[in-house]
């Protein structure tokens, strides 16, 4: 049984960088890495992809938040940590992190509880 | 990068009704296609992958089908406890960009 939880900063300031933690735990490890990714929602609004990290420590970014993320794992892979930079009010929202399943892996099996992160001065 | 869109926003049922929510690819994604289901408060959970097989512990009034740009999650008879909010979800082959649909509302008539 695996669990994913969510840690960082509640709040930030516009311009500032956020770094989220999400650390993989497992009953019994498997010793076998599955990618994860990180996904937010805003308020009220839909559930938006913004970086994953592959088994093979491939990268894969949302086309239009590339230039302000960087995911990245340790060696283990039992932490994956998002890096967002130039913060915005916009970017106000619950930040989950998921793992995909084994079999097939672009389908997120289990998911963070997310975490709450506001941009404001 | 394929673009996922869901209809209708908002479905009004009662108990007992009949669920069919749809979820339509920019261009086919094969069966690679999930859905979700999300409760206020709570993070989303799986329900179905590759179109059509049930995650471990969802019930079989959940089902779903399609292939390449047309997808169909059907909810047989609706519970009190599946009034939520449903997504469905892909990824592209290559550049292996995810992407969720914007989502169907299904609130209580």
């Amino acid at each position: 049984q695996v669990t994913l939880k969510e840690s960082g900063p509640v709040r930030v300031k516009p311009t500032e960088t956020l770094t989220l933690t999400c650390t993989v735990s497992e009953i019994s490890p498997t010793n076998t890495r599955m990618g994860v990714s990180w996904i937010r929602q805003s308020p009220g609004k839909a559930l938006e992809w913004l970086a994953h990290i592959f088994s093979n420590d491939e990268k894969s970014y949302n086309t239009s938040l590339q230039s302000r993320l960087t995911i990245s794992t340790d060696t283990s892979g039992s932490q994956v940590v998002l890096v967002m930079t130039n913060l915005d009010p916009v970017d106000t929202a619950t930040y989950y992190c998921a793992r995909v399943i084994t079999g097939a892996p672009y389908v997120f099996g289990v998911w963070g509880q997310g975490t709450l992160v506001t941009v404001s001065s | 990068e394929i673009v996922l869109t869901q209809s209708p926003a908002t479905l009004s049922l009662s108990p007992g009704d009949r669920a069919t929510l749809s979820c339509r690819a920019s261009q086919s994604v094969g069966t690679f296609l999930a859905w979700y289901q999300q409760k206020p408060g709570q993070a989303p959970r799986l329900l179905i992958y590759d179109a059509s097989n049930r995650a471990t512990g969802i019930p079989a009034r959940f089902s779903g089908s399609g292939s390449g740009t047309d997808f169909t999650l059907t909810i047989s008879s609706l519970e009190p406890e599946d009034f939520a909010v449903y997504y469905c979800q892909q990824r592209n082959n290559w550049p292996p960009l995810f992407a969720f649909g914007p989502g169907t509302k299904v609130e209580s008539k």
